[in-house]
């Protein structure tokens, strides 16, 4: 089993239309959850990051976790052609625990207009 | 965040040979760490590299094949030797700038090497 697992995708989604982007982990002792988001050529951008149970919301992103279940999710509300790319979902343990971000392997956004 | 530079942000190389990959950025941190992406995977981590310390590696990675050199709180080196074709990745370091209890990294622009 992986350590953290997205679906590849692609997903595809409407402009104006919620993206649902999902990942699961399998280490209970995570305890920080991050969404890069990596366009084509470029290296990843930290759009969101969570750390309690529940949804955090920053402009059209919403990162929901829960750590019962290890699930985290990303919402992109309005989706625009420009949030078409590759979500990475990464997890880590509190600094005290060590330094160790561990990626899934990324889900593929198409946003079509 | 903080503005993180690489250098070379691409180069072709020949079998055998050794490449050096700069990270510098524009304030001091604690923890830099280098990544490797192959092509249409995602990331895996290298090695990590603390001022004052040897860098600490992952499984699967080793010192002799990718020495890190990390003179000072805003620069680090990583040494890709004697390179083949496998070796041909994106290169990416990264840094954690935040002062609380939990990581947040941010990536550098990223070296992409081809072997031939």
């Amino acid at each position: 089993q992986k350590e953290v697992e997205q679906n590849s995708g692609p997903l595809s989604v409407p402009e104006g239309a919620i993206a649902s982007l999902n990942c699961t982990y399998s280490d209970r002792g995570s305890q920080s959850f991050f969404w890069y988001r990596q366009y084509s050529g470029k290296s990843p951008e930290l759009i969101m990051f969570i750390y309690s149970n529940g949804d955090k919301e920053d402009g059209r992103f919403t990162a929901q976790l829960n750590k019962a279940s290890q699930y985290v999710s990303l919402l992109i509300r309005d989706s625009q052609p420009s949030d078409s790319a590759t979500y990475l979902c990464a997890v880590d343990k509190i600094k005290a625990a060590g330094n160790k971000l561990t990626f899934g392997g990324g889900t593929r956004v198409l946003v079509k207009p | 965040s903080a503005v993180i530079s690489q250098k070379p942000s691409r180069d072709i190389c020949q079998r055998g040979t050794s490449l050096t990959i700069q990270c510098q950025v524009d304030s001091q941190v604690t923890m830099m760490f280098w990544y490797r992406q192959q092509p249409g995977q995602s990331l895996t981590l290298i090695a990590t590299a603390n001022q004052g310390s040897e860098a600490t590696y992952e499984s699967g990675f080793v010192i002799d094949k990718f020495p890190i050199s990390r003179p000072n709180l805003t620069f680090s080196t990583l040494t890709v030797s004697n390179m083949s074709p496998e070796d041909s990745s994106i290169y990416l370091c990264s840094v954690d700038t935040s002062s609380g209890a939990y990581n947040e990294q941010f990536f550098g622009p990223g070296t992409r090497l081809t072997v031939l």
